[in-house]
């Protein structure tokens, strides 16, 4: 299985920040990377695929890089509602895995 | 709207056995790839298995084969997560997520899960 580690585990930003969330594979996958966010009590819900791609309806303040072993998700602006935890996941491999996620409180 | 929704979650004792169902509306559910995906209490995503829209390709976590057998009805439509031999680290929130895709070059397709179920919650204890 492709391990995925994300750094930090938990953070604390203030509103209007730039933060930066980081996901490392063990092997090269290219740029077969999602991003999710899951807040307190609900599914999650995705936010980036294919390392870069925002998906329809995400706000443009989140935005994600990398390719091979090196991912980030930022957030350029961190707004009320961006209290949640993110995960990514690596869709290389047909055993999908995810990383353990970071905790983001604001 | 999109929307999956999943139940056949419950209290089981270990050893037992239990059915998870997913049925979708809003969308051509024979269509797409599935997955499960559960979280175990305070803990993070675990991706369990899925399936292709054709049944032709299933794949297992180490952690559930041999013990979960994941399957589709097309007349329903529905998904199902047919679980025997549960653990106590079994015990988590069941979610069926809908694996969308789109080209990302020649003979390269970018696969995510864009639409998610609410969860049933499975219990497995004494």
């Amino acid at each position: 299985d492709v391990q995925m580690t994300q750094s930090p585990s938990s953070l604390s930003a203030s509103i209007g920040d730039r933060v930066t969330i980081t996901c490392r594979s063990r092997q090269s996958i290219s740029t077969f990377l999602n991003w999710y966010q899951q807040k307190a009590g609900m599914a999650p819900n995705l936010l980036i695929f294919g390392a870069s791609n925002l998906r329809s309806g995400v706000p443009s303040r989140f935005s994600g890089s990398g390719s091979g072993t090196d991912f980030t998700l930022t957030i350029s602006s961190l707004q009320p509602d961006d209290s949640a935890t993110y995960y990514c996941q690596q869709s290389y491999s047909t055993s999908r895995t995810f990383g353990q996620g970071t905790t983001l409180e604001i | 709207e999109v929307q999956l929704e999943e139940s056949g979650g419950g209290l089981v004792k270990p050893g037992g056995s239990l059915r998870l169902s997913c049925s979708g509306s809003g969308f051509t559910f024979n269509s797409y790839n599935m997955n499960w995906v559960r979280q175990a209490p305070g803990k993070g995503l675990e991706w369990v298995s899925s399936i292709s829209s054709g049944s032709d390709f299933i794949q297992y976590a180490d952690s559930v084969k041999g013990r979960f057998t994941i399957s589709r009805d097309y007349a329903k439509p529905s998904l199902y997560l047919q679980m025997t031999s549960l653990r106590a680290e079994d015990t988590a929130v069941y979610y069926c997520a809908r694996e969308g895709v789109v080209p990302a070059a020649a003979d390269f397709y970018y696969y995510y899960m864009d639409v998610w179920g609410k969860g049933t919650t499975v219990s497995v204890s004494s």
